[in-house]
Formats: C-alpha cells, sequence, structure tokens
C-alpha cells in the first residue's frame, strides 16, 4: 500500500525559533497534500490544503504567514512553523493524496509532536 | 458543508463481543465516499473500512463491516469478536467533491480483558 513519512517523529524548539515538518509520499506522487492539527483526545483539524506548484489554500483562522507551506515536488510537502510559541504546541499530521480523482484516496504520515519551550 | 456526527465519545466492550460505533452525515451531495480510520495509541491513523455511496452494499473487512443507511445518512462501524488491539480511537469521516475530508469528533473504544 501507499506509505507517507513524516520527519521528525518528535521535535522540540525553543520560542521563537522556526521548526520545518517534512512529509512525502514514499511510493507514489501526490498532487495534494493535507496538513493537519490534533489536540489531544480531540479529531484533526485542517490546517491548510497543499497543492504541488501552487501555494497553499488555509483554512479560515490559520495564519499563513505562520505556518509557511511549501509542496515543491510531487513527494515532499513541508510544513514551516515559524517564531514558534508554547501554544503552537500539538501533533501535526499529514496526509497524502494520488493523483485520482475525488477523497477516494488519502493516506496518512505518522505525525509530528512539536514541543514548543 | 459537510457536518460529520459521532454522538458516542467513549465506549467500552468485553474482549471477543460485538460492538457498534455511531456516525451520522449531512450532505447535499449524491456522490461521495465514507471511512471508518483508526488511530490507536501511536497516534498513526489507518484506514479501517471505505463505503462508496453509490453502491447499496454494505462493505466488509474482516470483523469490520458497516451498516450504511444512504437515506438517513447514518454510517455505522460494527466490530465482532473485539480483541485488545482494537482498542482506539476511531473517526468516521466524509469525502466528497473537496478534495480534503470531514472528520468526526471521534469515538474512544476501550476492549476490556
Amino acid at each position: 500500500g501507499a506509505v507517507v513519512s513524516q520527519h521528525p517523529s518528535r521535535v522540540i524548539c525553543k520560542s521563537g525559533t522556526s521548526v520545518k515538518i517534512e512529509c512525502r509520499s514514499l511510493d507514489f506522487q501526490a498532487t495534494t497534500m493535507f496538513w493537519y492539527r490534533q489536540f489531544p483526545k480531540q479529531s484533526l483539524m485542517l490546517m491548510a490544503t497543499s497543492n504541488e506548484g501552487s501555494k497553499a489554500t488555509y483554512e479560515q483562522g490559520v495564519e499563513k504567514d505562520k505556518f509557511l507551506i511549501n509542496h515543491a515536488s510531487l513527494t515532499l510537502s513541508t510544513l514551516t512553523v515559524t517564531s514558534a510559541h508554547p501554544e503552537d504546541s500539538s501533533f501535526y499530521i499529514c496526509s497524502a493524496k494520488g493523483t485520482s480523482g475525488g477523497a477516494s484516496e488519502q493516506y496518512f504520515g505518522p505525525g509530528t509532536r512539536l514541543t514548543v519551550t | 458543508a459537510q457536518t460529520v456526527t459521532q454522538s458516542q465519545p467513549e465506549m467500552s466492550v468485553q474482549e471477543a463481543e460485538t460492538v457498534t460505533l455511531s456516525c451520522t452525515y449531512d450532505t447535499s451531495e449524491n456522490n461521495y465516499y465514507l471511512f471508518w480510520y483508526k488511530q490507536p495509541p501511536s497516534r498513526q491513523m489507518i484506514l479501517v473500512i471505505r463505503q462508496e455511496a453509490y453502491k447499496q452494499q454494505n462493505a466488509t473487512e474482516n470483523r469490520f463491516s458497516v451498516n450504511f443507511q444512504k437515506a438517513a445518512k447514518s454510517f455505522s462501524l460494527k466490530i465482532s469478536d473485539s480483541q485488545l488491539g482494537d482498542t482506539a480511537m476511531y473517526f468516521c469521516a466524509f469525502g466528497g467533491s473537496a478534495r480534503q475530508l470531514t472528520f468526526g469528533s471521534g469515538t474512544q473504544l476501550t476492549v476490556l480483558p
């Protein structure tokens, strides 16, 4: 089956610094990738939709200047949390969609736990 | 906009017993997909089962089956012969013409030994 990786799995950074999270589709081309944020015991909250070669589409309330998304190739999307603060601490999950249509094929990465001290 | 509702925040079941998780959704679309995802303590999202709305036959995957009632906009998940490894958060999700999935709030299932 399709595999999506995320790196790093855990990261601790100091307040005010930036951190980059990578999401890779290992065995398929992903025209679209999604970035989610998940708080403990809660559902996944969609932050943004990342399209290869174009600007990301952010959900309402998500600061695009704080959460920078780049989808430079069909297998890689990155999320950069800029000037991180403790309230950005969370679990971030990406998913990747194949090149066929519809919402039938999305594959999830294992997630990245971000802790801002 | 689509909404997905899971009205059972927590459930428990004895090992080897059967449990049903509820999910209702609201949409004006006619062609869509419905999914059940499992998120164990590792937090990796795992696809359990998928149903295509145009198919009347309920999807089954080994011990997992769904009861899809399109008119009632209901999509419940039945787990038979529950195992300790089934302990996880279960999310119902809707996928329609929009590329993203809409998730329910989740049901934490605990399988008791």
